[in-house]
């Protein structure tokens, strides 16, 4: 069966430091991962997601993931965190047919100035 | 393009009670998701429907049903409440229900049972 663990439940950055959540997966197959974001009260938003080809991939608001096969993780990087970045981050494996994702725990991100 | 709307927002009901909850996707989107969202259990999925048709189900009690309208529209419906059942319901559209589909979520629907 496929799961996501996410091992940070709190991470806190200072404004301006570089960031990385980390995000482990297990699923037999080729894996298809997403990150998605949720700010309180609101729905979940994609940053990115990899499913083949380049193991670095961009998404929005200045964030990239790098996935390694060999360790099965997909850790989600930025390189300089503003105020704004402050919400939950969820790593998320689904399967090649229909849109069902398994979702990790999360990881609360707390931005101080 | 309107995004996924959910209606109502915020839900209050009392245990033994029924519910529905609506979700409107993306205008073109055929598949639709649903999701449960708590503090203990995290992010679940509920159910996928696609072209009217349930393709995907998550491990939930049968109290837990869904449907699918012809203008892709979906509606939850839960059952005899339980306390348990207190959480934001999340809907997600996408396109063509593909695996490399992104879901749009919906802001949820928070449902307080009581």
């Amino acid at each position: 069966a496929q799961s996501v663990t996410q091992p940070d439940i709190h991470i806190t950055v200072s404004e301006g430091a570089s960031l990385e959540l980390r995000c482990n997966y297990s699923y037999g197959a080729t894996p298809y991962l997403f990150w998605y974001v949720q700010s309180p009260g609101q729905g979940l938003q994609l940053l990115l997601k990899y499913f083949s080809g380049d193991t670095l991939v961009q998404g929005i608001k200045g964030f990239e993931a790098e996935f390694k096969r060999s360790q099965s993780s997909f850790n989600l990087r930025k390189p300089s965190v503003h105020w704004s970045d402050a919400a939950e981050y969820f790593c998320a494996v689904g399967q090649g047919y229909g849109n069902k994702l398994v979702f990790g725990a999360g990881t609360i991100l707390r931005v101080k100035s | 393009k309107a995004g996924v709307t959910q209606t109502p927002r915020y839900l209050i009901k009392t245990r033994g009670q029924q519910v529905t909850l609506s979700c409107s996707p993306i205008s073109g989107h055929r598949s639709v998701s649903w999701y449960q969202q708590t503090p203990g259990q995290g992010l679940q999925f509920l159910f996928e429907y696609f072209s009217e048709t349930q393709r995907n189900k998550g491990n939930f009690p049968g109290r837990f049903s869904g449907r699918q309208f012809s203008n892709s529209r979906s509606e939850m419906n839960v059952s005899t409440l339980e306390l348990g059942d207190s959480a934001l319901y999340l809907c997600a559209s996408s396109l063509a229900g593909q695996g490399t589909d992104t879901q749009y979520f919906g802001p949820g629907t928070r449902l307080t049972v009581l």
